[in-house]
């Protein structure tokens, strides 16, 4: 079974809508997080999640809001994006916080 | 907060040569992974290293942690097409952070 799923593959949104990312997790870990991946940009880090707890959020912007219903569950809730967020959003799980991530196929989010 | 600096940015060779990607960092890491991007998808997991000196194979990669850990190499030998990729290279910070590189892109040409 694949240990980190995400859903949809593809997203295309206009700029008033509201949708949501799903990552979903099979590896019994304890640290999930949400990337960004920009064309000719390194990985970008959004949120940090540990024990379903936020612990970490990297100054981005309110109209993304992350949620982590449980230990095998991710969302990242959109709403009122920009033309400049489309790009490949990342799920990826650890142990812990300083142990290897695992990914996702990631969302290719287009924003019309 | 480190800086993770890899070389080259692209790569395009024959199927067949070898090749070498560079991952370098003034500072030491604890740990650090190398990672293969297919368009559309997310990274995968190739390698991790811990250990200062370490070498690891897998098949025709071979990936050397530097002895001061600041820095990693990987090498393919003999690259086939199927190669082809972004690959990452992402350390562990003292702090416990994971930062990555902007990644090498390769193509191996048939």
């Amino acid at each position: 079974e694949t240990g980190v799923t995400q859903t949809p593959r593809h997203l295309v949104m206009g700029m008033t809508n509201k949708k949501s990312l799903k990552c979903e997790q099979h590896l019994g870990h304890n640290a999930m997080y949400w990337y960004k991946q920009s064309a000719k940009k390194p990985l970008e880090l959004m949120f940090v999640y540990s024990l379903e707890e936020r612990v970490e959020n990297n100054s981005v912007p309110s109209r993304f809001s992350p949620e982590c219903p449980n230990s095998s569950h991710l969302f990242l809730h959109l709403h009122t994006l920009q033309p400049e967020d489309s790009a490949l959003y990342l799920c990826a799980t650890a142990s812990g916080s300083s142990d290897t991530q695992y990914f996702g196929p990631g969302t290719r989010l287009t924003v019309l | 907060t480190q800086l993770l600096e890899q070389s080259p940015q692209f790569l395009s060779i024959q199927e067949g040569e070898n090749l070498t990607v560079y991952c370098n960092s003034s500072s030491v890491f604890s740990s650090l992974q190398w990672y293969r991007q297919e368009p559309g998808e997310g990274p995968v997991l190739l390698v991790t290293v811990v250990t200062g000196g370490e070498v690891k194979k897998l098949k025709r990669l071979t990936f050397q942690f530097g002895d001061a850990r600041k820095d990693s190499s990987l090498h393919i030998t003999a690259a086939q097409t199927g190669d082809t990729g972004l690959y990452l290279c992402a350390g562990g910070e003292i702090d416990d952070k994971i930062i990555f590189g902007k990644g090498t892109r390769l193509h191996i040409l048939p």
